[in-house]
Formats: C-alpha cells, sequence, structure tokens
C-alpha cells in the first residue's frame, strides 16, 4: 500500500515568516513528486514538482527532496495570507498513466 | 477557469436517483481521471482513461460507472448511492505522456441523502 504522509496541521506562521511544509512517502520507488495549493472550495492547483535530490526554487516557493530519506518538503520564503490553504503533496512512480498517490494534505494559516 | 469544466457544480440526490457527473477538458489532453474528495481524507483515485483504455480503482464501488465518448468528454454515471459517497468529485486532465502533471477542474460536490 502506497502512503503519503503529511501532517494536517494547521500550521500557524506570522505574514513575512518561512513556512515549512513536510512530507514522507512509502514507496522508495517513487520518482516525481508534486506540491499542490487548495484553496478552501476551491480544486487543487500545481505549484511545484520535482524529481531529482536537492533543492528547486520557484520565486518564493522552494521544494527539497531526499530520496533516501523519502522525504519531500516545501519552503514559503515572506509567507503571505493569501498563501492560506492547505498544501497537498504527491508521489507518483512515473508510469505512463500518472497514478498519483496524495497525503491528506496540511492546513496553512498565515496570520497578518 | 483552468481549461478542465465540470458540472453539475453541486448535486443533491436521494439514494434511488439515478444521476450523472460531466466534465470536459479544452486543453488537448490525452488522459482523464476522476477522483473523490472527502473531509479528512487523500484523494481518492476512482478511474482513469487514457487514449480510450480504462483503469480503475477496483475498491471503487459498482455504482459508480465511467463513461469516456473521447478525450476531451468524461463521464461518472451514479446510481443508487449511499450517503457516505457524499463528497467532492474531481476531474482532472494530464497532457501527453513525461509530464505527469494534473489539471483539475472546479469539482462537484455531491451530497446523497
Amino acid at each position: 500500500q502506497k502512503e503519503v504522509e503529511q501532517n494536517s496541521g494547521p500550521l500557524s506562521v506570522p505574514e513575512g515568516a518561512i513556512a515549512s511544509l513536510n512530507c514522507t512517502y512509502s514507496d522508495r520507488g517513487s520518482q516525481s513528486f508534486f506540491w499542490y495549493r487548495q484553496y478552501s472550495g476551491k480544486s487543487p492547483e500545481l505549484i511545484m514538482s520535482i524529481y531529482s535530490n536537492g533543492d528547486k526554487e520557484d520565486g518564493r516557493f522552494t521544494a527539497q527532496l531526499n530520496k533516501a530519506s523519502q522525504y519531500v518538503s516545501l519552503l514559503i520564503r515572506d509567507s503571505q495570507p493569501s498563501d492560506s490553504a492547505t498544501y497537498l503533496c504527491a508521489v507518483t512512480m512515473n508510469s505512463g498513466y500518472s497514478t498519483l498517490t496524495f497525503g491528506k494534505g496540511t492546513m496553512l494559516l498565515v496570520s497578518p | 477557469e483552468t481549461g478542465v469544466t465540470q458540472t453539475p457544480r453541486h448535486l443533491v440526490m436521494g439514494m434511488t436517483n439515478k444521476k450523472s457527473l460531466k466534465c470536459e477538458q479544452h486543453l488537448g489532453h490525452n488522459a482523464m481521471y476522476w477522483y473523490k474528495q472527502s473531509a479528512k481524507k487523500p484523494l481518492e483515485l476512482m478511474f482513469v482513461y487514457s487514449l480510450e483504455e480504462r483503469v480503475e480503482n477496483n475498491s471503487v464501488p459498482s455504482r459508480f460507472s465511467p463513461e469516456c465518448p473521447n478525450s476531451s468528454h468524461l463521464f461518472l454515471h451514479l446510481h443508487t448511492l449511499q450517503p457516505e459517497d457524499s463528497a467532492l468529485y474531481l476531474c482532472a486532465s494530464r497532457e501527453g505522456s513525461g509530464a505527469n502533471v494534473l489539471t483539475f477542474g472546479a469539482g462537484s460536490r455531491l451530497t446523497v441523502l
């Protein structure tokens, strides 16, 4: 049974702080890793993808991957109230059908 | 607007009703998916259609029946549902091989009375 684990939160940070969201996965053969953001009442939207060990930066977002530890994280610098949402970690074996396995998500609350 | 359109956005039905959810993608993608999202649970893959081939999660009850007439349209037919089937049903599409990135529709919120 492939599993993706996330702390459900809520994770509360003040505006301007760094928010750190963590995810672990059980399938050592996983190859592709994604972070989706889901605002309340809305559908998930992709914000980051990472495929190799190390860091990947995109604006205020940095994804970090450590395959040996089966761990992927998302850092949000200079957090804004508009970042308040649920962040879903998703993992795939990179199969032809892209059968993503999702975590339950971590709710992030950024207070002004 | 993500390019994946789902209708209806909200649906209330009794356990004896038959209804259908519709999804249409305008992105030229090659695969379409149905996911179920319940409170406090991870997104659950229900069905995948890729190049008219169907892949399904064997744990999905037969009261859910998918239909994919072409690469742009996907339906989820519902009959004799149970209250525990109340959830947000999300349709997603994926572009060609190698991308592994899903684009989700806004979802259909289903309530079974």
